[in-house]
């Protein structure tokens, strides 16, 4: 069926790392991709987005890359610290319709 | 300006019980989506209005869920009959155009129902 694969579901890192999530897609039609970032008890939050029509994006520690032909894109945050600490969120419009799946989440705890 | 609100921030029902959860999306907002977040999980998809057209409801888990957005902008998610199950947050989301799912949704707080 139409999915959206996340992985991993959980991420350690050391202040100052990098964190890497990676994401697949089922539909091949789908061609927006956004990261939201969600703090415990608070709403979802736009962080970054990608179009098809590009390969990279980044926007100062944060980059997302796609790779079209293997129906995966990724969130790459870079010099890591601990406010970036919270859950993460790939999605995609999937099925010609008006859903957008979401992945099941990664939570990434930055350790100072 | 004012983002998406969502009320109430709580709600605590008795199963059986019948609820309503309203959306104020950003005004002038044409696309409007209701999801439902499970604890530790991400959100999923119930329904989606384009103005006051709710042009996809593939998402709701069955007939006791109803949306509605009659005049193209405050929507209401109607709960029936709530069930143990239907606990989650549920989450408005509103975008700018009619091209919704191309485009940043902005989320609400959500409301957090607690059916016992």
């Amino acid at each position: 069926g139409e999915n959206v694969e996340q992985h991993p579901s959980t991420l350690s890192v050391q202040e100052g790392d990098s964190a890497v999530i990676k994401c697949t897609y089922s539909d091949s039609a789908s061609n927006y991709f956004p990261w939201y970032k969600q703090e415990l008890g608070k709403r979802p939050q736009l962080i970054i987005d990608i179009r098809s029509n590009v390969g990279e994006k980044k926007d100062q520690r944060i980059a997302v890359t796609l790779n079209k032909t293997a129906k995966h894109f990724s969130l790459h945050i870079t010099e890591t610290q601990p406010e970036d600490s919270a859950v993460y969120f790939c999605a995609a419009p999937i099925g010609g319709g008006f859903k957008t799946i979401f992945g099941a989440g990664t939570r990434l705890f930055v350790k100072a | 300006g004012a983002g998406v609100s969502q009320s109430p921030r709580y709600k605590v029902a008795k199963r059986g019980q019948d609820v309503a959860l309203r959306c104020d999306p950003i005004s002038g907002h044409v696309s409007l989506f209701w999801y439902q977040q499970a604890l530790g999980q991400g959100p999923e998809f119930l329904t989606y209005f384009q103005n006051e057209a709710q042009l996809d409801k593939s998402g709701l888990p069955s007939d006791r869920f109803f949306a509605e957005r009659p005049e193209g902008s405050v929507s209401t998610l109607k709960i029936q009959r709530t069930q143990q199950e239907d606990s989650a947050v549920y989450l408005c989301a509103s975008s700018p155009t009619s091209g919704g799912l191309w485009e940043t949704q902005y989320f609400g707080p959500g409301t957090r129902l607690l059916v016992l």
